[in-house]
């Protein structure tokens, strides 16, 4: 595609509830990352693919957060038992590993 | 561990003047430097980055200077228009290591008054 993609836009949870949060990177990137985004905040990174290679993931605030890459291409992004320290606007970025990343619109979170 | 600061956070400028925004970056190791402008409620935006080889990058207004010695970074927007007007964010990364993640720094509310 022409940038990247994320759904929803929008999530609204229940505390205590599963959400799943989907990315669609630039055709052809090898590279992804997730990124947490609070309000007035700059980007903090969460997790970092490389194809469908699980590089990084120091950036994960627990256990309840999980992604996944399967086929190097589309990822998710699963928060479970969602808290409302979880309500964040997620990024996703993507690149050709060339060091330029590109961002998605993110999905805005939240959590009552 | 890695930090990036930025400063000022907010700042306010005529239009038609310059702006500049600096950053400190903790990591010396980092070698990649990109901006990145968000506008309120969208995706951000990369404008311009730099890489550890080189001094100084320019792209019509706006230009990025790296001094790797102070390990600081600074935005320079001349002429500044009303459409500047953004939230911008430095961000620093250990490009080709075992993780590409950029560190952001807080950001800096440009105004650009007409």
């Amino acid at each position: 595609g022409a940038g990247v993609s994320q759904s929803p836009r929008y999530k609204v949870a229940k505390r205590g509830q599963d959400v799943a949060l989907r990315c669609d990177p630039i055709s052809g990137h090898v590279s992804l990352f997730w990124y947490q985004q609070a309000l007035g905040q700059g980007p903090e990174f969460l997790t970092y693919f490389q194809n469908e290679a699980q590089l990084d993931k120091s950036g994960l605030p627990s256990d309840r957060f999980f992604a996944e890459r399967p086929e190097g291409s589309v990822s998710t992004l699963k928060i479970q038992r969602t808290q409302q320290e979880d309500s964040a606007v997620y990024l996703c970025a993507s690149s050709r590993g060339q060091g330029e990343a590109f961002f998605g619109q993110g999905t805005r979170l939240t959590v009552v | 561990g890695e930090n990036v600061e930025q400063h000022p956070s907010t700042l306010s400028v005529q239009e038609g003047d310059s702006a500049v925004i600096k950053c400190t970056y903790s990591d010396s190791a980092s070698n990649y430097f990109p901006w990145y402008k968000q506008e309120l409620g969208k995706r951000p935006q990369l404008i311009i980055d730099i890489r550890s080889n080189v001094g100084e990058k320019k792209d019509q207004r706006i230009a990025v200077t790296l001094n790797k010695t102070a390990k600081h970074f600074s935005l320079h927007i001349t002429e500044t228009q009303p459409e500047d007007s953004a939230v911008y964010f430095c961000a620093a990364s250990r490009f080709g290591g075992a993780t590409n993640k950029l560190i952001f720094g807080t950001g800096t509310l440009l105004a650009v008054q007409p």
